[in-house]
């Protein structure tokens, strides 16, 4: 099996409102990443993960959380949700860092009203 | 800013004709390149890669064309068939890490009759 999971699919918020999104493989995959995708612009990494070492990108230092209890599961986490968090959110996985072949979830589109 | 650009948001090629996509990339570090397809409303999946020690590998009707000296990178797609189309998303990585991708804003891809 070579999906990655994501939840929810879709997801409203209020502003001010925390956000959490999940994402899954079984895939045994070292590596984990959540990139942030708006229309019309190339996807933005926000954080990733080598096994258990979380890296967040310069510029998204403080606005997202993250979690990864174990190999399988890390979860993304808005404290406060802004409109301009609006977007897709891409999870995907690779075997390891050396491998280039990224498998990506189907997304979870989030709308901060 | 962004370190790697796909000029063309759109092409348009004739059944049977060659679609060629574009990428251009700023960091010297990129020594990874790839080609991802994304069917609407699916992940984006890795159609094809490689590394920098060789500047072009053929898969049946795909061929990347890469130019180290010109940070330029290409995906030429023969004999293009209707579900040829989509959006094509280049990335590159560094040997540091393959896996850590940066993408570009994507091309879409529509093969007419």
């Amino acid at each position: 099996d070579t999906t990655v999971k994501q939840n929810p699919r879709y997801k409203l918020a209020r502003v001010g409102k925390p956000v959490n999104l999940i994402c899954s493989q079984t895939m045994n995959h070292d590596t984990m990443y959540w990139y942030q995708k708006k229309p019309n612009q190339a996807p933005k990494l926000l954080l990733f993960y080598y096994d258990k070492i979380l890296n967040r990108e310069a510029d998204t230092f403080e606005k997202f959380q993250s979690s990864r209890p174990n190999n399988s599961f890390c979860s993304l986490y808005i404290g406060s949700a802004g409109l301009e968090y609006s977007a897709m959110y891409l999870c995907a996985s690779s075997r390891d860092r050396n491998t280039g072949q990224l498998y990506f979830g189907e997304g979870s589109k989030l709308t901060v009203l | 800013g962004q370190q790697v650009k796909q000029s063309s948001p759109s092409l348009t090629v004739q059944e049977g004709g060659i679609s060629i996509l574009n990428c251009d990339y700023e960091n010297d570090m990129f020594d990874y390149f790839a080609w991802y397809k994304k069917y609407p409303d699916n992940s984006p999946t890795l159609l094809i890669s490689v590394r920098s020690n060789v500047d072009k590998r053929e898969d049946g009707r795909l061929t990347v064309f890469l130019n180290k000296s010109g940070k330029h990178f290409s995906l030429h797609i023969t004999a293009s068939q209707p579900e040829d189309t989509a959006v094509y998303l280049c990335a590159a990585g560094a040997s540091s890490s393959f896996s850590k991708l940066v993408f570009g804003q994507g091309t879409s891809l529509s093969v007419v009759p």
